[in-house]
């Protein structure tokens, strides 16, 4: 079974439209987080949340939404996409924050804004 | 200069034979993810080090402090374990995630 798994793989849609990715994790974790890989393969961090609550929340665009109903998802809802989000998004989770716990990724979500 | 390096970029090695990774990194961290990807993209992180070493299975990663470098080593290799291998560290002021290119790795039979 797939520990941390994202949906959906590719994402090509216009600018100007609203779309989410979902993410669910099977492991029990409590802690969930958004990365965007960037340009130069960094992995930024924009949100994280442990058991439903919002603990990180990095400068991002406030178009930018995290919503997790439950601590095994945490979905990502863009409104108004630009091109420059287009990027390659993973969620991951950690058993407590990530500073002490092992990262367990999804295998990532790219998205293109035309 | 990339805060994090890794060596080699490819390596192609025999069934059987002791493979090591090495990672270098210019920051300053709070720990250091090894993660191993698969063809089709999936993500698994293998260790998570602040200190000293960690074994599981045939997998042994070391991190050396003071000289800001780690290393992974794969015992008795085998095709399986081809996939790339990725050293990401976390910087010690903030959750920011910083990945190094990757090693591909190739295990023949």
């Amino acid at each position: 079974d797939t520990a941390v798994s994202q949906t959906p793989k590719y994402l090509v849609t216009q600018m100007g439209n609203d779309k989410s990715i979902k993410c669910e994790q099977n492991l029990g974790h409590d802690t969930m987080y958004w990365y965007k890989q960037d340009s130069k393969k960094f992995l930024k961090i924009m949100f994280s949340y442990n058991n439903k609550e919002l603990i990180i929340n990095e400068t991002v665009p406030n178009r930018f939404s995290p919503k997790s109903p439950d601590k095994a998802h945490l979905n990502l809802h863009i409104n108004s996409l630009e091109l420059g989000d287009s990027a390659v998004y993973f969620c991951a989770s950690s058993k407590g924050q990530g500073r002490v716990g092992k990262l367990f990724f999804g295998s990532g979500t790219q998205l293109s804004v035309l | 200069k990339n805060e994090v390096e890794q060596s080699p970029q490819n390596l192609t090695a025999q069934e059987g034979e002791f493979i090591t990774i090495n990672c270098s990194y210019s920051v300053g961290i709070s720990a250091l993810h090894w993660l191993q990807q698969h063809p089709g993209g999936g993500i698994v992180s293998l260790f998570m080090l602040s200190s000293g070493k960690k074994k599981h299975g045939r997998l042994i990663a070391t991190i050396n402090i003071q000289e800001k470098h780690s290393s992974l080593h794969i015992t008795a290799s085998h095709p399986r374990d081809s996939a790339v291998y990725i050293c990401a560290v976390i910087g010690d002021s903030n959750y920011q995630l910083i990945w190094g290119a990757g090693t591909k790795l190739i295990i023949k039979p």
